[in-house]
């Protein structure tokens, strides 16, 4: 069975920084593109980055970049989104899924909550 | 990055079919046949129920369906159920990696 479970989120204020962790497990974790998604408190999702099976190919939503990295351990099956620079724009619950191919994805995990706030 | 347009709101009896558009441009929904939607209940996150425009993934009843034409893409379910109810997102391969706005379902 599939499994993504994130963690690493929680309260930091504005201008810090905090780093997401996705723990994959139940598939060939090296075989895939893998994507971090994030939601607003209310609403729509919104893709945030991804990178490719070896971490050479990354890929940012504008308003990101530059302050976010995505990367993985794939000897760890692992996942990680070092964000940056945080603003209240960013709070939201965000998202690990594996990118089955063309902007699909398949499985996702349970998401962790960032809260930026004063 | 413009989202994709999803009407906000969609509802139907039990038993009855609903219809949920998502509509795009030349660049994405009408360039591929790489279009996806999502449920997702409160709380909870989202589940993959179409992709590539009709295909079902394993265990995704046979209620839920999909289809396109031209840059418009739709997800109808069938048969509604309570458990329908939830907010459906769509998703297409394209210029932009954009979702829709997401579609509130009620089974009234």
């Amino acid at each position: 069975e599939v499994q993504l479970v994130e963690s690493g989120g929680g309260l930091v204020q504005p201008g810090g920084s905090l780093r997401l962790s996705c723990a994959a497990s139940g598939f060939a974790f090296s075989r895939d593109w893998m994507d971090w998604v994030r939601q607003a408190p209310g609403k729509g999702l919104e893709w945030v980055a991804n990178t490719n099976q070896d971490g050479s190919e990354r890929y940012y939503v504008d308003s990101v970049k530059g302050r976010f990295t995505i990367s993985r351990d794939n000897a760890k099956n692992s996942l990680y989104l070092q964000m940056n620079s945080l603003s209240a724009e960013d709070t939201a619950v965000y998202y690990c899924a594996r990118n089955r191919g063309w902007f699909s994805f398949d499985s996702w995990g349970q998401g962790t909550l960032v809260t930026v706030s004063s | 990055q413009s989202a994709l347009t999803q009407p906000p709101s969609a509802s139907g009896s039990p038993g009855q079919s609903v219809t949920i558009s998502c509509t795009g441009t030349s660049s994405d929904v009408g360039g591929y046949n790489y279009v996806s939607w999502y449920q997702q209940h409160p709380g909870k996150a989202p589940k993959l129920m179409i992709y590539e425009v009709s295909k079902r993934p394993s265990g995704v009843p046979d209620r839920f369906s999909g289809s396109k034409s031209g840059n418009t893409a739709s997800l109808t379910v069938s048969g509604l159920q309570a458990e329908d109810e939830a907010f459906y997102y769509c998703s297409s391969y394209g210029g932009s990696r954009v979702f829709g706005g997401g579609t509130k379902l009620t089974v009234l």
